[in-house]
């Protein structure tokens, strides 16, 4: 059974430092992984998506690394802002199913 | 660019009621999912649908029930209410193209259902 973790569960650190966001499955049997992005009960936003043979993907600040053999991703945020307190939740597309299977989430705050 | 719809926002409800969530996912998607995300949680997968066609279920209680239609959009009916079923309910679709491989879930902002 696929199995989602993310470390930490909750960060706070002041504005423009750089983040690493943590995410391990135990199955690598996957199509991709999706990094998503949740405001206090509002919808969830995609902001980054690894094929698995993909090994990052980039956007903006957002840096997103696959190492399917090892069953982690990672969310680097750059030089990070208030308006990226988020809760950011990992989610992976196993094999032969619909469904993603979603991490607990980290709950990010970044104060000024 | 469209996103997929959901509505209504927000939807309060009597126990034992009868409640009806409504999904429009982006043109040309040709896959649709339900998850339900309670407070405090991670959403869990309830169903999905593709073309019109229920293609997985997970823990969907008995009482609920869904299908899309020949436009593609999706209802959620759940009969019964319970106060845990307070929770958001998130429309999500994708498209895969014909292929195994799929590119990416967009999901709507979801419905918000109080059951009281």
């Amino acid at each position: 059974k696929q199995e989602v973790t993310q470390i930490p569960a909750a960060l706070s650190v002041p504005e423009g430092e750089n983040l690493v966001l943590n995410c391990s499955f135990t199955d690598s049997a996957i199509y991709n992984l999706q990094w998503f992005r949740q405001d206090p009960g509002k919808g969830l936003t995609s902001l980054l998506l690894i094929q698995s043979s993909q090994r990052e993907q980039t956007s903006g600040r957002l840096n997103a690394s696959l190492d399917k053999s090892s069953g982690r991703s990672t969310l680097y945020i750059a030089a990070s802002q208030p308006g990226d307190s988020a809760t950011y939740l990992c989610a992976v597309s196993p094999y032969n199913t619909d469904k993603l299977i979603f991490g607990t989430g980290t709950r990010l705050q970044v104060f000024p | 660019a469209a996103g997929v719809i959901q509505s209504p926002r927000h939807l309060i409800k009597e126990k034992r009621e009868t409640a009806t969530l409504k999904c429009y996912p982006i043109p040309r998607h040709d896959t649709v999912y339900w998850y339900q995300q309670g407070p405090g949680q991670d959403p869990q997968f309830l169903i999905s649908f593709y073309e019109k066609m229920q293609s997985d279920k997970g823990s969907i209680p008995d009482r609920f029930s869904a299908q899309q239609f020949s436009d593609y959009h999706s209802e959620l009916n759940m009969s019964s209410l319970e106060l845990g079923d307070s929770a958001l309910y998130f429309c999500a679709s994708s498209s895969t193209e014909g292929q195994t491989i799929n590119y990416g879930y967009t999901f709507g902002s979801g419905t918000r259902l109080t059951v009281v």
